[in-house]
């Protein structure tokens, strides 16, 4: 699975977009970008996923770029509850069960 | 549904004691995975199950490790003799097959060995 890069941490207003950024360099065709969040003391919980057009459903939207070496999850009004650590991830979307490999991620910290 | 069920929440145990956690997945789902994570390493695949078979235990550290998946609603990760460092979180997570479906994981279990 092709490498990802996130900011360490991040900070944003309750009530304002968040937009947290993710760079796949080197992402292969096959490959979709999957974002997941882990709130403190739970288990990591899926967010949305995409292959090259942008995704949006009740929790956030998934802009890539048109070169899929990018991609921004956007929280549209972050509340105190969005505080987690956010994943980016990429892996080949017809590799039934693999694993999910997780990085570091970004803290997302909102405040009020 | 309640989804994926691990037990116990918390467990405490003393260097060379046997450790069993215990997963139920979500009914109906297919693999069934084992993830731990630690400061140090974060989340890592330990082993996963497909219809209840082991597919890839190459995450596991050592032999001390051993999971089963006797049928499709219940799976044991073990550890025995546990050590210090096997403190950790460990999750379960379940998923239906197919590799665009999101993984669904549970509360996970908090290990200290002492």
């Amino acid at each position: 699975d092709a490498k990802t890069t996130q900011p360490t941490s991040m900070d944003c207003a309750e009530g304002r977009a968040a937009n947290l950024p993710c760079n796949h360099s080197t992402i292969s065709g096959n490959e979709y970008v999957y974002w997941y969040r882990q709130i403190h003391s739970q288990g990591p919980q899926y967010i949305i996923h995409g292959l090259k057009n942008n995704e949006t459903n009740e929790m956030a939207s998934l802009i890539i770029t048109e070169d899929r070496k990018s991609s921004t999850l956007i929280l549209p009004h972050a509340t105190l509850r969005d505080t987690a650590v956010y994943y980016c991830i990429v892996r080949v979307g017809n590799q039934a069960g693999t694993a999910l490999i997780f990085g570091k991620g970004t803290t997302l910290s909102v405040s009020s | 549904d309640a989804g994926v069920i691990q037990s116990p929440r918390h467990e405490v145990t003393e260097m060379g004691q046997e450790v069993t956690l215990r997963c139920k997945p979500i009914s109906g789902h297919d693999y069934l995975f084992w993830y731990r994570q630690t400061m140090m390493r974060g989340l890592e695949l330990l082993i996963y199950f497909n219809n209840n078979v082991p597919i890839d235990d190459s995450g596991m550290p050592e032999d001390r490790f051993s999971a089963k998946m006797p049928n499709a609603s219940f799976s044991t990760l073990k550890i025995q003799p546990s050590e210090p460092r096997d403190s950790a979180v460990y999750f379960c997570a379940s998923s239906l097959a197919g590799g665009q479906v999101e993984q669904y994981f549970g509360p996970g279990t908090r290990l200290t060995v002492t």
